[in-house]
């Protein structure tokens, strides 16, 4: 079945860096990728739809120059969180969108990345 | 903000019990889909009901869908140790690939050994 990688799984930074989570999907094209931040208890927020050689579409809130996408091939999508802040300590989640049973389009999740900034 | 609310929130039944939970939502989709996630992980896709059916079965999930009343159910029968984790519904409104998946606030199910 489809596997999408999310590296790293766990980072600690320290105030005012910047880091950066890969998704690839393995064995298939992405065109098109979300990435999700969820916080303890809660569920996913969707923050941004990356799509493959175009710009991300960020949902409303969700600062762009902040939290960079980067979809430069069909199996790799980046995350780079810039100048981060403890605010910014959460669990950021990616996906990438297959074809399901008969063209629905169903997720296919990363482990996720947890990131610490002290 | 959030396309679905699940109820209950949180769920704590006794190995072998059935497990109900339910999601609604408030506008209309495409399909419907229930995902599962183990703590700390990703999710998982359980399954995938679309707006023309009413009822689907995978294994020991059963899954309802009334479009009517906005919402679904998900059916976990003889429930195992190993089935406790968090269940999002999620809902597709769209029919293009860049469709949004919004995923509803979950249930955290726990299974008493």
């Amino acid at each position: 079945g489809a596997v999408v990688s999310q590296h790293p799984s766990r980072v600690i930074c320290k105030s005012g860096t910047s880091v950066k989570i890969e998704c690839r999907s393995l064995d298939f094209q992405a065109t098109t990728m979300f990435w999700y931040r969820q916080f303890p208890k809660q569920s996913l927020m969707l923050m941004a739809t990356s799509n493959e050689g175009s710009k991300a579409t960020y949902e409303q809130g969700v600062e762009k120059d902040k939290f960079l996408i980067n979809h430069a091939s069909l199996t790799l999508s980046t995350l780079t969180v810039t100048s981060a802040h403890p605010e910014d300590s959460s669990f950021y989640i990616c996906s990438a969108l297959g074809q399901g049973i008969l063209g629905a389009n169903v997720l296919t999740f990363g482990a996720g990345s947890r990131l610490t900034v002290l | 903000s959030q396309q679905g609310e699940e109820d209950p929130q949180a769920l704590s039944i006794q190995e072998g019990e059935n497990a109900t939970m339910n999601c609604s939502y408030k506008t209309s989709i495409n399909n419907l889909q229930w995902y599962r996630q183990n703590s700390g992980r990703g999710l998982v896709h359980l399954i995938l009901i679309r707006s023309n059916e009413r009822e689907k079965h995978s294994g020991r999930l059963r899954v309802t869908l009334d479009t009517s009343k906005k919402s679904s159910s998900l059916l976990i029968t003889a429930s195992r140790a190993a089935d406790t984790a968090s269940y999002f519904c999620a809902t597709v409104a769209g029919y293009s690939s860049a469709s949004k998946i919004i995923f509803g606030s979950g249930t955290r199910l726990s299974i008493r050994p």
